[in-house]
């Protein structure tokens, strides 16, 4: 039973050009929702994260996206740059984050020049 | 500020013995978690500790598999009489404290492969 699911395991994305990673979960209770990059042989690296009152935050070229109501989120790159090539990971948590987080399988995001 | 220690980097075991893997967190960090990564698919969360105390352990295999965060000293993951399937890349993340919305910092990771 999976309760965070990114269907996407890739997606290929210009550079220059926007790219949007999803994430759906299934679980309501969730209430803190964090995006990670993981490059290979390496732990993952923490990019930004919303709360479950919130339906958006910014962090300089991230965005993410929040719908409650269909459990939905999304991660918004924008201008994609080569470093960004990467698997990216959703995950979430109950706790506000102080409790263990739930993860996706990740999307791997390839940025072509 | 050294952000989250992991050693050994990598390791390596025959079927039986005993792996430790141990967890330094971030400075002013009381919070550790130990997650599994298996090929191909996402982190799985296994245990949430506190200095000596373990908060939630419902991620932990019910058998072979301990953990304990000392007073003094790293946070270790034991894993006695490993099997094959226990290979795997192990991380550690930290955050600094069990309140609001607090996200976790990740180690690189140890990498145990049973022979």
């Amino acid at each position: 039973d999976q309760q965070v699911k990114q269907n996407s395991p890739s997606l290929s994305v210009q550079e220059g050009r926007i790219s949007i990673l999803n994430c759906d979960y299934t679980n309501s209770m969730f209430d803190y929702f964090l995006w990670y990059k993981k490059y290979p042989a390496e732990g993952p690296t923490f990019l930004i994260s919303i709360s479950s009152i919130k339906d958006k935050n910014e962090d300089g070229r991230f965005t993410v996206f929040l719908n409650k109501s269909a459990k939905h989120l999304s991660l918004h790159i924008v201008p994609s740059q080569p470093g960004d090539s990467a698997v990216y990971f959703c995950a979430a948590s109950e706790g506000g984050g102080a409790d263990g987080l739930t993860f996706g399988k990740g999307t791997h995001l390839i940025i072509q020049p | 500020n050294a952000g989250v220690m992991q050693n050994p980097r990598h390791l390596v075991r025959r079927r039986g013995q005993e792996a430790r893997l141990r967890c330094s967190p971030m400075k002013g960090h009381s919070h550790v978690y130990w997650y599994r990564q298996l090929p191909e698919e996402g982190l799985k969360f296994m245990v949430y500790l506190q200095k000596e105390n373990i908060i939630d352990e419902s991620g932990m295999p019910k058998e072979r598999f301990s953990a304990e965060f000392p007073k003094e000293g790293p946070s270790i993951l034991r894993i006695q009489q490993v099997v094959r399937g226990d290979s795997a890349a192990y991380f550690c993340a930290s955050s600094p404290q069990g309140q609001g919305d607090n996200e976790q910092f990740f180690g690189p990771g140890t990498r145990l492969t049973v022979l």
